[in-house]
């Protein structure tokens, strides 16, 4: 059974603190690791796709890493501002399937 | 202009009814899907249509009937709703149905069933 999983559920921060995610995927027929930012009431926007063991992607404070052969990838906000409040999901792709995590909900407090 | 859309976005329905959800992509892809997302939070694949064909069916019931007019659309039909139903369905469509292609999502329909 394919299982992604991620932690911690939720996380709470003040405002201008670092935080980091991990998610845990399958190590075996991995294709590619997504990382989707899904704030309330809106739809799920992609961040990072990774692809190769030892990956690494920034766009602006937030950046991810990618370890495929031990399964897991972080994700990292650093000087987190209230704007970045939103449920972060993980998705493995692999054996031409695309699995979720269920996310975690960071919440930065003004 | 909304790429991925999908109406209605609230859908509140008795038991036993047939309903339509519909989605609508304007991104040029060809690929789109269907997810449910089950009371865990999970987004569950439900189907997957490569140029209107059907090339991912997970184990749904077979109540739920995907339809793909044109390569633009894949509408969601359900027959004979039941409460167990009731979720959040996401439709998302990806460039091509190569694997690990970004996908882009819909705002999701709320369906009820009481």
């Amino acid at each position: 059974i394919l299982n992604v999983e991620q932690s911690p559920q939720s996380l709470h921060v003040q405002e201008g603190d670092s935080t980091n995610f991990t998610c845990s995927f399958p190590s075996s027929n991995f294709y590619a690791l997504h990382w989707y930012r899904w704030e309330t009431a809106k739809s799920p926007e992609a961040l990072f796709v990774m692809t190769l063991n030892g990956d690494e992607k920034k766009k602006g404070q937030i950046s991810a890493t990618l370890n495929t052969k031990e399964g897991y990838s972080y994700l990292y906000i650093k000087g987190s501002q209230p704007e970045d409040s939103a449920t972060y999901l993980c998705a493995f792709t692999g054996g031409f399937k695309t699995i979720f995590g269920a996310g975690t909900r960071l919440f930065v407090k003004a | 202009d909304t790429a991925v859309s999908q109406t209605p976005k609230y859908l509140v329905t008795q038991m036993g009814n047939d309903k339509s959800i519909k989605c609508e992509q304007n991104l040029g892809h060809d690929t789109m899907y269907w997810y449910k997302q089950d009371s865990k939070k999970f987004l569950k694949i439900m189907f997957s249509y490569n140029n209107k064909e059907l090339i991912i069916n997970e184990t749904v019931p077979n109540r739920f009937s995907p339809k793909s007019p044109d390569k633009a659309h894949l509408n969601l039909h359900i027959n004979s709703l039941e409460l167990g139903d009731s979720a959040v369905y996401f439709c998302a469509s990806s460039q091509d149905v190569v694997q690990g292609e970004t996908q882009y999502f819909g705002p999701g329909t709320r369906l009820l069933v009481l």
